[in-house]
This record gives C-alpha cells, structure tokens and sequence, in this order.
C-alpha cells in the first residue's frame, strides 16, 4: 500500500519567516501535486511535478521533486499571513490507472 | 472558483434524517469524486465516478448512497447517519479516471450530524 507522510504536521511561525514542509513516501509516483487548503474551503492545487529532480517556483513558493520521485519538499521565503492554510501533497502511482494518494497535510500558521 | 461547485455548503442532520449533498463542475471533466476529510485524518476517497459509472467504492457503509445522474452532476444521498460520519465532504472532478489528471475540487459541504 502506498503511503504519502507530511512533515512537520504542525507549524506556526511569524511573518517575513522562511519554512520547508516535506513529503515523503517510500513509492515511487509519476507525478506529485501539491494543494493549498484555507479553513472552510477546498484544497486548490498550487502545483505539479512530474520529473525526478524538477525544481518549480510560484513567487514565494519553491516546489521541488526529489531525484527518485519518491519524496518531495515545499519552501516559502518570507512567510505572509496569507499563507496560513492546510498543505497537501498528493501522489499518483507509477501506471496510468494507479490511485492519487493523499498525505495527511501540514497545518501552517503564519502570525503577523 | 475552481469550477466545482457544492451545496449545501453547511449541514446539520439528526441522525434519522435523510439528505443529500450535490457537486456539479463546469470543467468538462468526466471524473468525479466523493472525499471526506476529518480532522487530523488524511483525505478518505470514498468513491469514484468515471463516465458515469461508479468504478470504486472503498468499503463505504451504505448508509451513503451516490449517484451519477451525467458527467457534470455527482450527489451524495446520505440516511441514517451515525455522529462519526461528521466532517467536510468534497467533490472533486478530473478529466477521467487516468493517471496524471488533475484533481480540482470543490469548496465542500460541512457536515454535523447529531
């Protein structure tokens, strides 16, 4: 069975602070996405990497899959308050028909 | 907006109630799905539409019922529930069941049941 882990569960920082959440497996995915979930609302996708070692930037936001494609990393620089939500990473397997599978999310606190 | 769309977004039931949740996405996708998310607890698939047809119910008790009506409308029938079945239930659609489709979801319905 797949699994997808996120670390740390739980962050809380102050503003204009910098930060990496990880996501981890010991599978191997095809692609992996990563959402952001504010309180009361959806997940809403902020990326997808598909390569080994395929580095993406979104602003602040750098994305980077690791070389085995079994693991993943999140940095923000200079952390904003609204950048408090939930972070999750999600993992499709290796074959077309393979299940997307969900971490269980870094919650993120920023305070001003 | 992502183009998927829920109501009710907020949902209080006895557990003697009878209800449903709705998703309609304006995505042409033709994969939908049924999430639920509880806390501290990764999200749960609960089922999957692809075309129309169910093609995965991971052992849901059956006191939720789906339906798939078309392509662009999922629903989520919903009796005699117990109080763990309280939680956020998303919908989410991709362009069908293959791999490397996105997911997009909806804004989920909060569910309470007492």
């Amino acid at each position: 069975t797949q699994l997808l882990e996120q670390s740390p569960q739980f962050l809380s920082i102050q503003e204009g602070e910098n930060l990496t959440v990880y996501c981890n497996s010991s599978s191997v995915f095809s692609s992996l996405q990563w959402y952001r979930q504010e309180p009361g609302e959806g997940p809403v996708l902020l990326v997808t990497v598909v390569t080994g070692g395929e580095v993406k930037k979104l602003k602040r936001l750098t994305f980077q899959f690791g070389d085995a494609r079994k693991d993943s990393s999140l940095h923000i620089t200079a952390a904003q308050p609204g950048d408090t939500g939930l972070y999750l990473c999600a993992g499709q397997g290796k074959t077309s028909y393979d299940k997307v599978i969900f971490g269980p999310g870094t919650s993120l606190s920023v305070i001003p | 907006e992502t183009g998927v769309t829920q109501t009710p977004r907020h949902l209080v039931m006895g557990m003697t109630n009878k209800k449903s949740l709705k998703c309609e996405q304006h995505l042409g996708h033709n994969a939908m799905y049924w999430y639920k998310q509880s806390a501290k607890k990764p999200l749960e698939l609960m089922f999957v539409y692809n075309f129309k047809e169910q093609t995965e119910n991971n052992s849901v008790p059956s006191r939720f019922s789906p339906e798939c009506p078309n392509s662009s409308h999922l629903f989520l029938h919903l009796h005699t529930l117990q109080p763990e079945d309280s939680a956020l239930y998303l919908c989410a659609s991709s362009q069908d069941r293959q791999g490397g489709n996105i997911q997009y979801f909806g804004a989920g319905t909060r569910l309470s049941v007492l």
